[in-house]
């Protein structure tokens, strides 16, 4: 089986854009999760969406969203960049819920 | 304040040490998982653990959940520069729906 696929893997974005990352998540698997991976605050909760409803969102603004196609593929959406966005953004996929979660390579987000 | 804290932040070791990295909470969690994470990648699931006082072995790498399900440890035993990586411990603080919740994660450098 494919691995979960993300693109891209690294983007150059200014403060006060808005970006649009994408997960394509192992075949299969219909729960896709994102989160947040900086050196000082490690990895932190985005949210998770399964069969294209969002089933659990984490302490993040509304900058940040996302959302679920029919074939599982998830996009993430960040608003009004910051530099403080600059980080890992990994997307990861299981089959149902929290167990057995397979994530992606990330995509590296650089806010100048 | 980090629901899952893990110990040490930072381990440097010769090749063949065994060394123990802890991860450590106040919460009760229904499972427990151990990742491995190398520059570049995403994390990569090693263990789950679900029942207090489980003790799991994969080679060299021994994992264990405590009894009250709030901590873990993971044991390498001839450690060798192949398991240089971060390692990340995750919670589940529910079953089913739940989220993830992860620790900051233990650095591992094992030298030749």
């Amino acid at each position: 089986k494919a691995g979960v696929t993300q693109t891209p893997r690294y983007l150059i974005k200014t403060r006060g854009q808005q970006v649009t990352l994408s997960c394509s998540p192992i075949s299969g698997h219909r729960s896709v999760s994102w989160y947040q991976q900086t050196p000082g605050q490690g990895l932190q909760f985005l949210f998770e969406y399964f069969s294209e409803t969002q089933r659990n969102k984490g302490n993040f603004p509304g900058r940040f969203s996302g959302r679920q196609f029919s074939n599982s593929r998830s996009e993430m959406n960040v608003s009004t960049l910051e530099l403080g966005d600059s980080a890992l953004y990994l997307c990861a996929s299981s089959f149902q819920g929290v167990y057995e979660q397979y994530f992606g390579p990330g995509t590296r987000l650089t806010v100048t | 304040t980090q629901l899952l804290e893990q110990s040490p932040q930072f381990l440097s070791i010769q090749e063949g040490e065994n060394l123990t990295v802890y991860c450590n909470s106040s919460s009760v969690f229904s499972s427990l998982q151990w990742y491995r994470q190398e520059p570049g990648e995403g994390p990569v699931l090693l263990v789950t653990v679900v029942t207090g006082g489980e003790v799991k072995k994969l080679k060299r790498l021994t994992f264990q959940f405590g009894d009250a399900r709030k901590d873990s440890s993971l044991h390498i035993t001839a450690a060798q520069p192949g398991d240089t990586g971060l390692y990340l411990c995750a919670g589940a603080l529910g079953s089913g729906y739940s989220t993830l919740t992860f620790g900051k994660g233990t650095m591992l450098l094992v030298s030749p």
